[in-house]
């Protein structure tokens, strides 16, 4: 059964930093993991997905890796704004139960001004 | 604008009072998906439907009932709330489910408090 896990729960950061956000999961055999924000009060934003035959996704100042073999993702934040700021969640396919996705707990991110 | 649209996006309520969170998207998707949002247990899925007339259960489907009548819509119905079903719920849709690459598309949620 798969399984998301993301450390840590929270982050701070002053702005400016570049910054790495992990997410760990149990079953390599992973069909794609997406990684979204989500913003106080509001849904959840697709950042970047990426397929199980690549390696990383790029959007801006946001690149996701993915390391089936380690069961690993990170999303890599470059130059982090205060507008960074959100809850950061992945969440993974798995070929073995493709009707759904497994979400992590999420990092909680603050850039200080 | 391409969206997935729930109501209402708060409720307080009590124990019992049959209620219903509608869930509507624009975007001609098949798959659907309904999640409960809670401290510490993150996200889980309650009920998914592959397309019109097809629902199934996801991980956490006790006291909730789905139907997905027409392609757009996907109703969550409480038929007896109780105070454990207090949450933050999401509708979500993807073009496809199964094994595709399309991406969710998550609305802004529905919070749920049952007294």
């Amino acid at each position: 059964k798969q399984e998301v896990t993301q450390i840590p729960a929270a982050l701070s950061v002053p702005e400016g930093e570049n910054l790495v956000l992990n997410c760990s999961f149990t079953d390599s055999a992973i069909y794609n993991l997406q990684w979204f924000r989500q913003d106080p009060g509001k849904g959840l934003t697709s950042l970047l997905l990426i397929q199980s035959s690549q390696r990383e996704q790029t959007s801006g100042r946001l690149n996701a890796s993915l390391d089936k073999s380690s069961g690993r993702s990170t999303l890599y934040i470059a130059a982090s704004q205060p507008g960074d700021s959100a809850t950061y969640l992945c969440a993974g396919k798995a070929y073995s139960s493709a009707s759904k996705i497994i979400f992590g707990s999420g990092t909680r991110l603050s850039i200080r001004p | 604008e391409a969206q997935v649209t729930q109501n209402p996006r708060y409720l307080i309520t009590v124990t019992g009072k049959k209620l219903t969170v509608t869930c509507s998207q624009n975007m001609n998707h098949e798959y659907m998906s309904w999640y409960r949002q809670d401290p510490g247990l993150g996200l889980r899925q309650i009920y998914y439907s592959m397309n019109v007339e097809v629902t199934d259960k996801g991980d956490v489907p006790e006291g909730y009932k789905v139907s997905r009548k027409e392609k757009r819509n996907f109703p969550l119905i409480l038929e007896s709330p109780s105070p454990n079903q207090t949450s933050l719920y999401f509708c979500a849709s993807s073009l496809i489910g199964g094994l595709s690459n399309q991406p969710q598309h998550f609305g802004d949620g529905t919070r749920l408090s049952i007294l």
